[in-house]
């Protein structure tokens, strides 16, 4: 079953904080985060494991809350290159290899 | 170390005709996953790959399939084309361990008219 993710679609201003959240009715066993462009293949952000920590780089960081089977994506300080789709893909059984992607949140930074 | 290639880039097609697109993964990947990507539908899992042995399939019609070489590179073919098929094939590379990130390749944007 697909993960929902919330919002569909963010406007900020360059400097201004972004949550993008991506949640699923079903076990996770690692949710994963791509960011794409228009016209390009989706670019690898990070990946969550069960049971792993709080993953983060630069000032793109996420959380998965394993009682709700939510994962959150932080973006902090946003830049005009942050601006894209982002896209949840969901793992239900270690090593299936098989992501089910949320519908994607279309984040939009505006000098 | 080189990303993921695909080939063609583009293709243009008519309806009936079959097509074959092609999937390089990084060197020492062993995992190919396929995705179909379109407007209506996101981003969907047609299958994966993994030691030359399909391990996981999606929802897809029997017109899709695949098949993995002894080197890792993949391909799927498409046959018998419907005006739906028209979409972004993202081709995704992988260790195949579990717990790894999957790297995508630039896809094959297929039109069938």
């Amino acid at each position: 079953q697909q993960p929902v993710q919330s919002p569909q679609a963010v406007i900020l201003r360059e400097g201004e904080d972004a949550v993008i959240n991506c949640s699923s009715s079903k076990a996770l066993y690692s949710v994963h985060w791509y960011r794409q462009k228009h016209g390009e293949a989706p670019v690898f952000l990070m990946i969550l494991l069960k049971g792993g920590e709080q993953k983060g780089h630069d000032k793109i960081s996420a959380s998965f809350n394993e009682k709700k089977q939510q994962s959150s994506l932080y973006l902090t300080a946003s830049q005009l290159s942050y601006s894209g789709t982002y896209f949840c893909g969901t793992e239900q059984l270690r090593g299936a290899q098989k992501l089910v992607f949320g519908q994607g949140t279309r984040l939009t930074i505006n000098p | 170390k080189a990303g993921v290639t695909q080939t063609p880039r583009y293709l243009i097609k008519t309806r009936g005709q079959q097509v074959t697109l092609s999937c390089s993964p990084i060197s020492g990947h062993r995992s190919v996953s396929w995705y179909q990507q379109t407007p209506g539908q996101g981003l969907q899992f047609l299958f994966e790959y993994f030691s030359e042995t399909q391990r996981n399939k999606g929802n897809f019609p029997g017109r899709f399939s695949g098949r993995q070489f002894s080197n890792s590179r993949s391909e799927m073919n498409v046959s018998t084309l419907e005006l739906g098929d028209s979409a972004l094939y993202l081709c995704a590379s992988t260790s195949g361990s579990p717990g790894n990130e999957q790297f995508f390749g630039p896809g094959t944007r297929l039109t069938v008219l």
